[in-house]
């Protein structure tokens, strides 16, 4: 199974600022990679696919990039809605794997 | 909209069975994939299987062989995930979630989640 490994663990952020996460495979995934966002009691919201593409709905201030084995979720000018729990998971190949999870929190 | 309304929370005994369910709306619900995804306190997310509500499909993480059995009701648009033997380490957030029946699609729409509880 490709191995999938999200930094940092924890990340703290005031509203109007940018922040990056990573994701890194343990193998090439080509740029299949899903970024998805989980709230507690919504339903997690798929936010990025295939590397850089926006999901319909999700707001510009959300980009993906990176290839390979190197991938980087950026949301730039924090709204308070965007706290929470992040999420990486490959889409290349059987099974799915998922990165461990980053918690966005306010500082 | 599209939708998964999912089942309520289980409380259940070590080497039960429970089978959890995930109605689907706003979509036809045998033209995409149904996946299901376990979630455990402090840890990550972990892929069980899918299964083609079309024609009945499915496909397994191997972990999971024996433990998951994948069904769908297209009369009621709804999935079902059964799982067995249960042991504490079944205790879990269970998730549907969608996708298109192609290879390398992502998850699309997601259900609230099902927590089961495994407690003698």
């Amino acid at each position: 199974d490709v191995q999938m490994t999200q930094s940092p663990y924890n990340l703290a952020a005031s509203p109007g600022e940018s922040v990056s996460i990573n994701c890194k495979a343990s193998k090439s995934i080509s740029k299949y990679l899903a970024w998805y966002q989980q709230k507690p009691g919504k339903a997690n919201k798929l936010l990025i696919y295939d590397g850089s593409t926006l999901q319909s709905g999700i707001p510009s201030r959300f980009s993906g990039s990176g290839s390979g084995t190197d991938f980087t979720l950026t949301i730039r000018s924090l709204e308070p809605e965007d706290f929470g729990l992040y999420y990486c998971q490959q889409h290349n190949e059987y099974p799915p794997t998922f990165g461990g999870g980053t918690k966005l929190e306010l500082k | 909209q599209v939708q998964l309304q999912q089942s309520g929370a289980e409380l259940v005994k070590p080497g039960s069975s429970v089978k959890i369910s995930c109605k689907a709306s706003g979509y036809t619900f045998t033209s995409y994939d149904m996946h299901w995804i376990k979630q455990q306190p402090g840890n990550g997310l972990e892929w069980i299987g899918w299964i083609y509500p079309g024609n009945g499909n499915t496909k397994y993480n191997q972990k999971f062989n024996g433990k998951a059995t994948l069904t769908a009701d297209k009369s009621s648009s709804t999935a079902y995930m059964q799982l067995s033997s249960l042991t504490s380490e079944d205790s879990a957030v269970y998730f549907c979630a969608r996708s298109v029946p192609l290879r390398r699609a992502p998850f699309d729409y997601w259900g609230q989640g099902v927590m089961v509880t495994v407690s003698s």
